[in-house]
């Protein structure tokens, strides 16, 4: 149980294109989604955090604007990065939380590569 | 802020050697720590985790202690195998927002 997908597992775009990557809770509802970003070798970090049905909660430093994030249901999030740039290429992971609960279920990620 | 500190890999053992990864953490009150494992090709997943100070956690013959005067929750492992090969990230969960602090992970490799 508590399995988290993630669509697509790697994505090419241009420069200057957007792309949009899906992270869905398949078997529970996810109260709460965050989107991470990892580069090679570092750690992950905290992008944003949402809530269904509600706007998400970026970190600081992360464009709002740039990194679209819609929580539309208890069971899908999507991250759009928009305008895409090559220093937008990394390893995006979502993850989702049941309930009150401190425990993250995390997809597998998704490679960007902005050409 | 909320930090987390652990060795740096990569770590090579072989087969049935003793593991340790060590991590610290920098948070104010009284954080939740986790260990997370990520196998090649594959999500993040919860490997242990405890909730207050003296805890130990343990999964799968790993196990961490929760050390708050030392602010440390060391990963061991008496024998590891070739399929523990993987990144383990050492992190905490600090205040009622449940948000994840990630230390940068070790990836461990273990030859036959």
């Amino acid at each position: 149980g508590a399995v988290v997908s993630q669509h697509p597992s790697w994505v090419i775009c241009k420069s200057g294109t957007s792309v949009k990557i899906e992270c869905r809770s398949l078997d529970f509802q996810a109260t709460t989604m965050f989107w991470y970003r990892q580069f090679p070798k570092q750690s992950l970090m905290l992008m944003a955090t949402s809530n269904e049905g509600s706007k998400a909660t970026y970190e600081q430093g992360v464009e709002k604007d740039k990194f679209l994030i819609n929580h539309a249901s208890l069971t899908l999030s999507t991250l759009t990065v928009t305008s895409a740039h090559p220093e937008d290429s990394s390893f995006y992971i979502c993850s989702a939380a049941i309930g009150t609960t401190y425990e993250q279920y995390f997809g597998p990620g998704t490679r960007l590569t902005v050409t | 802020g909320n930090s987390v500190t652990q060795m740096e890999g990569p770590v090579t053992l072989s087969e049935e050697a003793f593991l340790t990864i060590n991590c610290t953490y920098t948070a104010t009150g009284y954080p939740s720590l986790f260990w997370y494992v990520q196998y090649p090709g594959e999500g993040l997943q919860l490997l242990l985790k405890a909730t207050k100070a003296d805890d130990k956690g343990s999964n799968k013959g790993f196990e961490a202690t929760y050390r708050k005067e030392t602010t440390s929750f060391h990963l061991e492992k008496g024998s590891v195998q070739v399929s523990d090969s993987a990144v383990y990230f050492c992190a905490l969960s600090g205040g009622s927002n449940y948000k994840l602090t990630f230390g940068k992970g070790t990836l461990l490799t273990v030859n036959p």
